[in-house]
């Protein structure tokens, strides 16, 4: 069956560095992948999407890969900041049809002042 | 609307008992979804539209959930004879029309079956 990987465990740096978000996935051929910001009790924000052929996409202090050889991507945040802090979801989405998307358990971020 | 609206944001109904949930998604957004989210855990797809047709509604867990969008705007999701299990925070997104993009999601309502 279908599943996604991120890590279930906090993540906690200090500020300045760079924090960095695995989200893995097995049995599955996405065409894009989405990267949600989500803070407690609200709902799922959107940051960026990157697309089976594509490698990078950047975004202000956001950088994200898309290997679709290891079934993985990357999440970059750099020069992190204490208002980063909050869980980060990735959803695949399997066709260009819409964004019927099937999301990680999320990784929640604490950075440090 | 300025964002995606759900209503009510929370909802306590006795076992045995039906609820309806309502979204009311962004102006002018063609498609809508519906997920379910567990405590600590991603949102999990449950069904969508384009205007008022129901898409897909695979991620329906069986016959006791339901949805419509007669207008091709507001949807409602309905559960009868909610179970314990139901329990969980129900959320709403839009986007534009066949395209792949940013969802925008609701605040939820947060369904506790007791």
């Amino acid at each position: 069956s279908q599943k996604i990987e991120q890590n279930s465990e906090a993540l906690n740096i200090q500020e300045g560095k760079t924090a960095t978000l695995t989200c893995n996935y097995t049995n599955y051929s996405p065409a894009y992948l989405q990267w949600y910001r989500q803070d407690p009790g609200r709902g799922p924000v959107f940051l960026l999407l990157i697309r089976e052929n594509e490698k990078e996409k950047r975004k202000e202090r956001l950088k994200v890969t898309f290997d679709t050889t290891l079934k993985q991507s990357l999440f970059h945040i750099t020069a992190s900041q204490p208002a980063d802090s909050a869980t980060y979801l990735c959803a695949l989405g399997a066709s260009n049809a819409g964004n019927m998307l099937t999301f990680g358990g999320g990784t929640r971020l604490m950075v440090k002042p | 609307g300025a964002g995606v609206s759900q209503s009510p944001r929370y909802k306590v109904t006795k076992r045995g008992q039906d609820v309806a949930l309502r979204c009311d998604p962004i102006s002018g957004h063609v498609s809508l979804y519906w997920y379910r989210q567990a405590l600590g855990q991603g949102p999990e797809f449950l069904t969508y539209f384009n205007y008022e047709a129901q898409q897909d509604k695979s991620g329906l867990p069986n016959d006791r959930f339901s949805a419509e969008r007669p207008e091709g705007s507001i949807s409602t999701l309905t559960i009868q004879r909610t179970e314990q299990r139901d329990s969980a925070m129900y959320r709403c997104a839009s986007s534009r029309q066949g395209r792949v993009g940013e969802a925008f999601f609701g605040q939820g309502t947060r369904l506790t079956v007791v």
